[in-house]
């Protein structure tokens, strides 16, 4: 069965320091893989998505993820994080979705 | 741009009442997906419909029914609530791959 697995239940990054949240995969062929973003209350935003070819996907305010087959993840990173971030991220195949990790950013 | 409109946003209901929620997708998406997320939890995939069809089953309860009408919106029937059924319902239309979510309705059953 396809799953999606973040470890990362919280994160707890400074403002202004990088951020990485991981993500794995498991699944046969090439998947569909997705980041969403969710604020509390809120619905989930869009910040990227990963088809096929270039593996490093860029994303909306500043966000990026690899892909990463070797691995089978998925991970989505900020150089430099703003107190705004702070939210939860979800990762996805597009049904699947994993448990999400909370977002904490630290002033 | 046009966004994925849910209606209501908030509902109240009692147990064993009944509650339909409504999803106008984006203009030509095709596709409908239902999800529910319950108070800190991921989303879970409930139902899909593509072309009026339905593509896709999750974990819907068989007291919920879906449908998609000709004009692509959805609605979702909830019968026999239950206290567990309290949880946001999310909506979300594709025209490919890519799925674009509502604002959801938050459903509180007492």
């Amino acid at each position: 069965a396809q799953s999606v697995t973040q470890p990362d239940i919280h994160i707890t990054v400074s403002e202004g320091a990088s951020l990485e949240l991981r993500c794995n995969y498991s699944y046969g062929a090439t998947p569909y893989l997705f980041w969403y973003v969710q604020s509390p209350g809120q619905g989930l935003q869009l910040l990227l998505k990963y088809f096929s070819g270039d593996t490093l996907v860029q994303g909306i305010k500043g966000f990026e993820a690899e892909f990463k087959r070797s691995q089978s993840s998925f991970n989505l990173r900020k150089p430099s994080v703003h107190w705004s971030d702070a939210a939860e991220y979800f990762c996805t195949d597009g049904l699947t979705f994993g448990k999400g990790t909370h977002l904490i950013i630290q002033p | 741009a046009a966004g994925v409109i849910q209606s209501p946003r908030h509902l109240i209901k009692e147990k064993r009442e009944t509650a339909t929620l409504k999803c106008y997708p984006i203009p030509r998406h095709d596709t409908v997906y239902w999800y529910q997320q319950g108070p800190g939890q991921d989303p879970q995939f409930l139902i899909s419909f593509y072309e009026k069809m339905q593509s896709d089953k999750g974990s819907i309860p068989d007291r919920f029914s879906a449908q998609q009408f000709s004009d692509y919106h959805s609605e979702l029937n909830m019968s026999s609530l239950e206290l567990g059924d309290s949880a946001l319902y999310f909506c979300a239309s594709s025209l490919k791959e890519t799925q674009y979510f509502g604002p959801g309705t938050r459903l509180l059953v007492l």
